[in-house]
Formats: structure tokens, sequence, C-alpha cells
């Protein structure tokens, strides 16, 4: 059962550009969480998705951030018009459920953008 | 507001030797707790969480923590650290999913 997969694992964007994020959750698991750490920061929740659901976007960005999880593929953060602030790494975790306290969230290596 | 503060950004010790990595929560965090790994080029992986019952938490590969309420702590610790714990330590609050971390604790052992 392969893990959380998280492509790409480095990018590379200007000043401008637009950077899409995948996230593939766990077989089997509905629920998608997206977390980003800032340069010597620690991991901030962003938004929590079910399928076709957002459920919690109150870690998001007012302007320039979405993310959507389709009933087939991948989770998808869209980042509109990069700026350098943008840089960090951005994780995806995913669950079977909400979690209940038996439940665990999975997490993916992570993608490093990078805004040049 | 919601904080998790991890008091060292980094922490060397000798392999054998024990150590303690050290965790403090804010009392608006919810008294779940979590501590998370993550080895070099890899994910977040889930080393032991407290979620009630005894105060003493044990996780894997040796690990275990310990729930203090009234010093707002849930530090860290093993008796005998090896090579292979080189890795970033997480302390998180909250609920499953939606968590608060602290700045990582990048602990380095060396032979």
């Amino acid at each position: 059962n392969a893990g959380v997969m998280q492509n790409p694992r480095h990018l590379v964007r200007r000043r401008g550009q637009e950077a899409r994020l995948r996230c593939s959750p766990m077989k089997g698991h509905s629920h998608v969480y997206w977390y980003r750490q800032l340069p010597e920061e620690g991991l901030k929740f962003m938004v929590y998705l079910q399928k076709e659901n957002i459920i919690d976007e109150s870690g998001m960005p007012k302007e320039r951030f979405s993310a959507e999880f389709p009933k087939e593929g991948p989770s998808i953060l869209r980042i509109q018009q990069v700026v350098r602030g943008d840089s960090a790494a951005y994780f995806c975790a995913s669950s079977p459920d909400r979690g209940g306290t038996d439940t665990e969230a999975f997490f993916g290596q992570g993608t490093r953008l990078t805004v040049v | 507001a919601q904080s998790v503060t991890q008091l060292d950004s980094q922490v060397p010790v000798f392999e054998e030797a024990p150590v303690e990595l050290r965790c403090n929560y804010s009392s608006s965090v919810s008294v779940y707790l979590f501590w998370y790994v993550q080895y070099p080029n890899q994910g977040l992986q889930l080393l032991l969480k407290y979620l009630s019952g005894s105060t003493l938490v044990k996780g894997i590969n040796g690990f275990e923590a310990e729930f203090n309420k009234s010093q707002t702590s849930f530090h860290l610790r093993k008796p005998s650290v090896h090579i292979s714990d080189t890795a970033e330590y997480f302390c998180a609050g909250g609920s499953n999913y939606k968590l608060t971390f602290g700045k990582g604790t990048l602990l380095t052992v060396n032979p």
C-alpha cells in the first residue's frame, strides 16, 4: 500500500507564474489536508477536503490560493501569480475519515516550492 | 491563539546517550498532542500521541512522552539513541485534522 504521494517533490516558478501541487492520498483514504511550512516555521494548516468538498479552508490565504479534491484523481493545491513569499514546503496528509481517536493522518514527503 | 513551542531548534547527542526533546503547548490547544518524526527526504511519521488516559505514552522506536498538564508540557524522551534516530522531530497539538505544529527540533546523533 503506497503512502501519500506528492508531486513534484521540487518545483521552481518565476514570480507571476502558477504553481500546481498534486497529492494522491493513500488507498482507501477520502480525506485530505494541506499544510504549509515556511522557512524557520512549523507546519501551518491550510485546508481540509473530502471528495468534491472543501470542509475547512480557514488556513488558506484569501487570494491566489485554491484547492480541490475531485471525484477522480489527486487533490490539487493551486497557487496563482506566485510571489517570493510563497516559497515553502507544502505537505499533504490523508486519513480514512475525519479522525476519531484511533485514526491517524499520514503525511506525504512534501513539495518544496521555490519562487525566483 | 493556539501555539506549540519547541524550545530547542537543534539537539546534538552522542550515540547511546539519553535524549529529551522539549515541547510546551498553550492551554488553548486541545489536549490532543502528537510527536512526528521526519527523516531526510521522507514525509512526517507519527511517533506517538496523547489523547486521554495515562500521561505516559509509549511510541515507536523506543520513544516515549509524558503529558504534564500543570506544566503544559509534552516532552519526548528516549533512554538510548541510535545514529538512525537522526531526524527532525515535530510536536503538534489539536484535533486530528487541524494540527498546530512547533517549529521542529533537529536531533543529530553522533558516533
